[in-house]
């Protein structure tokens, strides 16, 4: 079965430092990756999503990722963040020549300084 | 787009009551997913459907738990003889097809 890690927890950045949140997933198959972000009070959204094609994706507000298939990982970059970024952000991982279920990771939670 | 509707958005019951909770999908999505939230966790998979059609059920989803899609739109969710274990928040999504799920507020369930 799928799985999904993410390395950090809890991150805390200051205001134009650099991001890189870690995501390894696990499923020898084809797979559908996505971050999704809960900013407070607010529901899932999706940040951006990888299905096939060029493994570097942008996504909304300055994100991208970058699909490894040798490492199993989709890290979730962006070069200069900003206080309204702090949020929580979930990877997540669908094996659609199995099911059509989405795994996701525990969550990081990225706090940013003003 | 209303986007994806949950009711109640929190509950409140006493452990050893029944408690149905209802998701309103993107009218055009014909498939629609439940998931359950626990602190510092990530959403865990409960069920989907196609349509009406309940494709799959995760271990998770003990025979306490059901859900339903009888006219392919809204769903309900019903868990009976509710446990402590049972609070958490209850998240609805849905989709087009393979296209990405839209999710919505969640219930949350508290457990007395």
């Amino acid at each position: 079965a799928q799985s999904v890690s993410q390395h950090n927890h809890h991150v805390i950045l200051s205001e134009a430092a650099s991001l890189e949140l870690g995501c390894n997933y696990s499923y020898g198959g084809t797979v559908n990756l996505f971050w999704y972000v809960q900013y407070p009070g607010q529901h899932l959204q999706l940040l951006l999503k990888y299905f096939s094609g060029d493994p570097l994706v942008k996504g909304i507000k300055g994100f991208e990722a970058e699909f490894i298939k040798s490492k199993f990982s989709f890290n979730l970059r962006k070069p200069s963040v900003q206080w309204s970024d702090t949020a929580e952000y979930f990877c997540a991982v669908k094996a659609p020549d199995r099911d059509d279920k989405i795994i996701f990771g525990k969550g990081t939670r990225l706090h940013i300084l003003p | 787009d209303t986007g994806v509707s949950q009711n109640p958005r929190h509950k409140i019951t006493k452990r050893g009551q029944n408690v149905t909770f209802r998701c309103d999908p993107i009218s055009e999505h014909n498939r629609l997913y439940w998931y359950r939230q626990t602190l510092g966790q990530g959403p865990e998979f409960l069920t989907y459907f196609q349509n009406e059609a309940q494709l799959e059920k995760s271990r998770l989803l003990s025979d306490r738990f059901s859900a339903e899609r009888p006219k392919g739109s809204f769903s309900t969710l019903e868990i009976q003889r509710t446990e402590q274990g049972d609070s958490a928040m209850y998240l609805c999504a849905s989709s087009l097809g393979y296209q990405p799920q839209h999710f919505g507020d969640g219930t949350r369930l508290s457990i007395l």
